[in-house]
């Protein structure tokens, strides 16, 4: 069974640039899940997604903005970049509104210079 | 507000000794807790999974223990490999929010000959 995938791997932007991120879920599951890793940070949760719609959004500016497609698939949006952005953007999937936990992809590492 | 806190920062042990890691809350109203493992430049690795009514789940050499009453939870690593260096991250579900994780900053082990 394949994994989350997560695309691209590594990201290198300009500030003020847009980044666009992809993740393709585990077949078969519905909500997709965004969280930043920041160097020295935690995990800080992003954006939450299930069945197409976006359920929970953390405390990060509109400029972070994301949806899901029909297969499932999500895509992270970043505007107008900013230095701190530079971070590893991690994506999961579960089941709907599943409480089993959730399988976290390799991430995509956002450099914004 | 819903806090993790996890100690030690780092720890350094040699091969074949024991460890425990801790993690501390104010997440409520809580619904699981989880442990996972992350490689530097990976996503994270689901250990195991804890509700309010477990006190002990073992995952092969990994151990965690949960007191719902004072919030705390560990996780104990027997006979330790080198294979175990790696950052231990707790990550504690409310009830509230859906299936968003509030993540502590992690523990970063290495282990040594």
């Amino acid at each position: 069974e394949a994994g989350v995938t997560q695309s691209p791997t590594h990201l290198i932007k300009t500030r003020g640039q847009q980044a666009t991120l992809r993740c393709s879920p585990i077949s078969g599951h519905t909500s997709v899940y965004w969280y930043q890793q920041a160097l020295g940070l935690g995990l800080q949760f992003l954006l939450w997604y299930d069945e197409g719609e976006e359920r929970n959004r953390g405390n990060f500016p509109p400029r972070f903005s994301g949806r899901q497609f029909p297969n499932y698939s999500s895509e992270l949006n970043v505007n107008a970049l900013e230095l701190e952005d530079s971070a590893l953007y991690l994506c999961a999937s579960s089941l709907s509104w599943g409480q089993n936990g959730y399988t976290f992809g390799s991430g995509t590492r956002l450099t914004v210079v | 507000k819903n806090q993790v806190e996890q100690s030690p920062q780092s720890l350094i042990i040699l091969e074949g000794k024991n460890c425990t890691l801790q993690c501390n809350y104010t997440v409520s109203p809580f619904s699981n807790l989880r442990w996972y493992k992350q490689d530097t430049g990976r996503g994270p690795v689901s250990l195991t999974i804890m509700t309010f009514s477990e006190n002990t789940k073992s995952n092969g050499r990994y151990t965690a223990t949960l007191d719902a009453d004072t919030k705390q939870s560990s996780l104990h690593i027997t006979a330790s490999q080198l294979s175990d260096s790696a950052s231990y991250i707790c990550g504690v579900n409310g009830t509230g929010g859906g299936n968003k994780l509030t993540f502590g900053t992690g523990t970063q082990l290495k282990v040594e000959l």
